[in-house]
């Protein structure tokens, strides 16, 4: 079964703790995505990665960390630094020359 | 700066009818163009994409046309469905930026019986 798989669904986090989104495609796509999406919003790019140990910053990067040590797997680090956190958080996968698919997503809850 | 927006929030459509979604873009040099449905707490869906050097492209029941010339991005769905009810949001990605891939605000369609 091929695709993209976001774990969990679901996370609930305590203040001034960091969080680890998991992200895994097995599509051998080069390019990974990460986005955070607020209720009622658009996509904003946090972080994105063309290459294996390689990614850039998106637009709201401040209070995130990735890494890319698998070309399957790019996980998001929510860091205590992040002063919003509570978002629904998309991971997306591409090729060099085609479209980005997209996981079902997880919704980060801070409680 | 560099963006991809949209001209509405929300469009209601008679169930039958053709619905028209459009976008604006800022920056010349995208590559590529892409829709997505998205419907509520899922992830967005691929629905047609579209390379700059084209200026439409078709689907099932959908199709994309592209004016670079005014820098506008559309897409048109046929004989618009209740299941058709959902956000779009235009997408560009720029390969020189290393694949970066920007989004627009959405469009919510609203498909009445």
């Amino acid at each position: 079964d091929g695709g993209i798989t976001q774990s969990p669904k679901y996370l609930f986090r305590k203040e001034g703790q960091n969080v680890t989104l998991s992200c895994e495609q097995n599509l051998n796509h080069d390019a990974m995505y990460w986005y955070r999406q607020d209720p009622g919003q658009g996509l904003r790019l946090i972080y994105y990665s063309q290459i294996v140990n390689d990614f850039q910053k998106g637009d709201i990067a401040e209070g995130y960390s990735v890494s890319r040590e698998k070309k399957e797997s790019f996980p998001l680090t929510v860091t205590s630094a992040q002063k919003n956190p509570t978002a629904f958080y998309l991971c997306a996968s591409s090729t060099r020359k085609s479209t980005a698919f997209f996981g079902q997503g997880t919704r980060l809850t801070v409680v | 700066g560099e963006s991809v927006g949209l001209h509405l929030p929300t469009l209601s459509v008679q169930e039958g009818d053709n619905s028209i979604i459009n976008c604006a873009y800022s920056n010349s040099a995208s590559d590529y163009f892409i829709w997505y449905k998205q419907e509520s707490g899922k992830g967005p869906q691929f629905i047609i994409d579209i390379r700059s050097n084209m200026d439409k492209r078709q689907g099932q029941r959908v199709t994309v046309l592209l004016n670079k010339t005014v820098k506008h991005l559309s897409l048109q769905i046929a004989a618009t469905q209740p299941g058709d009810s959902a956000v779009y949001f235009c997408a560009e990605k720029r390969e020189a930026a290393g694949n970066k891939l920007t989004f627009g605000g959405g469009t919510r369609v609203l498909v009445k019986p």
